[in-house]
């Protein structure tokens, strides 16, 4: 299976700051159709999972503008431009390229400052 | 609006069974595949299985194989997640997604 690690596993970010997490996979996830299925979610407190990037860099509708992803082969950046209060939560990477089975990162968490 | 709401979790003993459904709406149901994926605090997000948007092809964790069997009904719109054998290590929240949609989970507790 592909091990996903992702770091640090807790970020304190100033309001206004950047903010970004690391997910580094055991394998390389660049599928033979040229395509890389990494995503990234987001929890927060209290809710369910919600995909915020698929593919590496493509948001999902309604994501706003400064999430952004970026990476290849093994190697894979979230960052967030301008941390706001609503961003407050756990962020999580998943392969979809080497299933079954799918895997996640162990999750970051984001707090305030 | 696109709404996954999961239920059938609930407290029981070890070596019994439970069955968890997912009911759909807002989207066209038979053209979906979809995932259990469960969460605890202790090993996070694990996806547990997967059946395609025909119920043709399915696949599981191996920490759920031979115990737990995924199934769909497209007629009725619903996902079902029929766990055998259970162990306390089956605890956690179940969420039925698309990765797209999630439901908001269903806690299944494993405890004597």
């Amino acid at each position: 299976d592909v091990v996903m690690t992702q770091s640090p596993l807790s970020l304190t970010v100033t309001l206004g700051q950047p903010a970004s997490i690391s997910c580094r996979s055991s394998q390389s996830l660049l599928y033979s159709d040229g395509n890389t299925y990494l995503d990234w979610f987001q929890q927060r407190p209290g809710q369910s999972p919600r995909r915020l990037i698929y593919e590496v860099s493509n948001r999902d509708s309604g994501v706003p503008d400064r999430f952004s992803g970026s990476g290849s082969g093994s190697d894979f950046t979230l960052k967030i431009s301008r941390v706001e209060a609503e961003d407050v939560g756990v962020y999580y990477c998943m392969q979809g390229t080497h299933w079954p089975p799918w895997t996640f990162g162990q999750g970051t968490k984001v707090e305030i400052k | 609006q696109v709404q996954l709401v999961e239920s059938g979790g609930g407290v029981v003993q070890p070596g019994r069974s439970l069955r968890l459904s997912c009911a759909v709406s807002g989207l066209t149901f038979r053209n979906y595949n979809l995932h259990w994926v469960r969460q605890t605090p202790g090993r996070g997000l694990e996806w547990v299985a997967l059946i395609y948007y025909d119920g043709t092809t399915k696949y599981y964790a191996d920490s759920v194989k031979g115990r737990f069997t995924i199934s769909r009904d497209n007629s009725k719109n619903t996902l079902y997640l029929q766990m055998n054998s259970l162990r306390a290590e089956d605890t956690a929240v179940y969420y039925c997604t698309s990765y797209v949609y999630w439901g908001q989970g269903t806690l299944v507790t494993v405890s004597s």
